[in-house]
């Protein structure tokens, strides 16, 4: 158990909808990092934010958001879905961010569009 | 953006060391590099990170050459349960911070 927490753990939902993914941190952890996974694929950094601010950018979809919390949990909203979509979004966490990256992940959320 | 290739997979037997090579060619001065394990369907753990030279702790070294544009992740006797996927990562600390993840090495151990 990484510490980090993702929910749900799946969701299906339908083309053109609109789904909020959530993450909470490892405790003490001030950045909060997003991936998606699509079947037997990579990782794709999507976007990482460090105690409330956005700190890097990946190949993140402009119908994709993210933020960051006071409490630093952070929420990943995905709008007008496409089947395209459908992959396992995992969330990860640092202490720090600032010096090498050791990320600690969570479970991840999978997503189906249908 | 530091891009990394990665052998597609490789194939070994129980007790065996392993070798995984990451090549960074445009790596920049402040990147870090680091290497993570995925089992299916479960996300990436920490396995090992270094800058330059050595780095060995109680799963893994990661050999680092002098010019840093590639980087060796290296598994003493592997068993079955360390079948999985392999990235490195390389990590920029200053600048855009980019972060970008090998398309990973799929490691099968045999008995």
């Amino acid at each position: 158990d990484s510490g980090v927490t993702q929910t749900p753990k799946h969701l299906i939902t339908a083309t053109g909808q609109r789904v909020t993914l959530r993450c909470s941190p490892r405790s003490g952890d001030l950045s909060v990092y997003w991936y998606q996974q699509s079947l037997d694929q990579g990782l794709q950094f999507l976007i990482q934010y460090y105690n409330g601010e956005e700190r890097a950018k990946g190949n993140i979809l402009e119908r994709f958001s993210a933020q960051q919390f006071p409490d630093l949990h952070s929420e990943l909203n995905l709008s007008s879905l496409e089947l395209g979509d459908s992959a396992l979004y995992f969330c990860a966490s640092s202490e720090t961010g600032e010096k090498g990256y050791e990320q600690y992940f969570g479970p991840g959320t999978r997503l189906t569009v249908t | 953006l530091a891009k990394t290739t990665q052998p597609i997979s490789m194939d070994s037997y129980e007790g065996q060391e392993v070798n995984i090579t990451c090549s960074h060619n445009n790596i920049a001065t402040n990147d870090y590099i680091t290497w993570y394990q995925q089992f299916p369907s479960q996300g990436p753990r920490f396995i090992i990170q270094g800058y330059k030279t050595k780095v060995t702790n109680e799963v893994a070294s990661l050999f680092i050459p002098a010019d840093r544009k590639s980087s060796t992740l290296s598994l003493p006797r592997v068993s079955l349960s360390d079948t999985a996927v392999y990235y490195c990562l390389v990590a920029s600390n200053t600048g855009r911070r980019a972060l970008t993840f090998g398309s990973g090495t799929r490691l099968q151990v045999q008995p």
